[in-house]
């Protein structure tokens, strides 16, 4: 069965910090990995997401993320963070759409909340 | 494209009654999902949508929950006779439905808190 862990639940940055969440999966075949980031109250908006090729991929708002496939991470990297960065995020994997697989389901981390001081 | 939409964003009921929600995906994508998410957890997957077939269910879709998608672009989602451990954010979320293809990102609505009194 696949899993997410996210091991830290609660991180706290200065603005202008560097910033990385981590996110170790499991998963029996090749994984399809995405970083989600949801806001109070509010759904998930997609950051990025990795299914093949480059292990070092760009997001949105700056965000990069580097797969390795050896340690079963995808960390999610900053270099500088932003006070509107503050917010819940995600780490999801789910089976490639090349894998045959047949499910679609996405398997989620339960979060790791980031809050921002001025 | 307006992205997924859904409704209520709130709703409020008493144990034992019956409550409907609504999901409107992104025009013209195939695949639909049900997530629930509780306090402090991750969004947990229920159940998809290829168009109108319901090909897969969690262990999570007891009995007393069903998912409609009759002409495979809105979909429903309803809960019988709700009790308080169902209150949670109900997430609604679609993809493109490509075979073979990259593009299988879901894309998330913003979620229906259920509180079930």
């Amino acid at each position: 069965a696949q899993s997410v862990t996210q091991p830290d639940i609660h991180i706290t940055v200065s603005e202008g910090a560097s910033l990385e969440l981590r996110c170790n999966y499991s998963y029996g075949a090749t994984p399809y990995l995405f970083w989600y980031v949801q806001s109070p109250g509010q759904g998930l908006q997609l950051l990025l997401k990795y299914f093949s090729g480059d292990t070092l991929v760009q997001g949105i708002k700056g965000f990069e993320a580097e797969f390795k496939r050896s340690q079963s991470s995808f960390n999610l990297r900053k270099p500088s963070v932003h006070w509107s960065d503050a917010a819940e995020y995600f780490c999801a994997v789910g089976p490639s759409p090349y894998s045959g697989a047949g499910s679609y389901q996405l398997t989620f981390g339960k979060g790791t909340k980031l809050s921002v001081i001025p | 494209d307006t992205g997924v939409s859904q409704n209520p964003r709130h709703k409020i009921t008493k144990r034992g009654q019956n409550v409907t929600f609504r999901c409107d995906p992104i025009s013209e994508h195939n695949r639909l999902y049900w997530y629930r998410q509780t306090l402090g957890q991750g969004p947990e997957f229920l159940t998809y949508f290829q168009n109108e077939a319901q090909l897969e269910k969690s262990r999570l879709l007891s009995d007393r929950f069903s998912a409609e998608r009759p002409k495979g672009s809105f979909s429903t989602l309803e809960i019988q006779r709700t009790e308080q451990g169902d209150s949670a954010m109900y997430l609604c979320a679609s993809s493109p439905g490509l075979a073979g293809g990259p593009g299988e990102t879901q894309y998330f609505g913003p979620g229906t808190r259920l509180l079930v009194l």
